[in-house]
């Protein structure tokens, strides 16, 4: 079963507009990862939190992380076109030798004008 | 420019005949790593490497070889590949270990008909 799982799987919203995507995991973790991918292209990484983090900023970003509820959401606040692209979480799991990282399936995301 | 290359970015074959993906990195990063996406399945690794002459199996190794020769190259190898291997395939690196923030390639389509 996947160890993060995006929700929702999809979200359309109007420029402008906040847009907030959740995931959840089922193991303990490291660190936890949002990724951005466009259209079929390579991921690019966002932002990183760690298990003794709660919540993390990067520009109109804003990761919190809930390790009793094993949840994690990401906030992009004042959504542009240009944010339209899948979204994943990603976890490093405790004790699985940081030899990999478990993605979801993804949140697609579209900003329309 | 900091950046991980794959190549071909779209590779038709058919089912037998022998690839390989080439995959280089110039951030001298230790760990990289390969991953196939498929819808509904998110992101699943493939093999790994943790330094030169040392790789390791991931989630779904079967009908792929890798090696690391030198440090900056992954190449992925279907030595007889069928058509359920017909994916999007991601090379990824990472300076530290694979849970850590990873770099990835651009992606190469491989459709085997």
């Amino acid at each position: 079963s996947q160890q993060g799982e995006e929700d929702p799987q999809a979200l359309s919203i109007q420029e402008g507009e906040n847009a907030t995507m959740n995931c959840s995991y089922k193991t303990s973790i490291n660190n936890l990862q949002w990724y951005r991918q466009n259209s079929g292209r390579g991921l690019v990484h966002l932002i990183l939190i760690r298990s003794n983090e709660r919540e993390k900023h990067s520009g109109r970003l804003r990761v919190t992380l809930d390790t009793s509820k094993k949840s994690s959401s990401l906030l992009i606040t004042a959504s542009r076109a240009a944010d339209t692209a899948s979204y994943f979480c990603a976890t490093d799991a405790k004790g699985g030798g940081g030899n990999k990282l478990t993605f979801g399936t993804g949140t697609q995301l579209k900003v329309e004008l | 420019e900091a950046q991980v290359t794959q190549n071909p970015r779209y590779l038709i074959t058919v089912t037998g005949k022998k690839l390989t993906v080439t995959c280089s990195q110039n951030m001298n990063h230790e760990y990289m790593s390969w991953y196939r996406q498929d819808p509904g399945l998110g992101l699943r690794q493939i093999y790994y490497s943790m330094n030169v002459e040392v790789t390791d199996k991931g989630d779904v190794p079967e009908g792929y070889k890798v090696s690391r020769k030198e440090k900056r190259n992954f190449p992925l190898i279907l030595e007889s590949p069928s058509p359920n291997q017909t994916s999007l395939y991601f090379c990824a690196s990472s300076f530290g270990r694979g849970g850590e923030k990873l770099f990835f390639g651009s992606g190469t389509q491989l459709s085997v008909l």
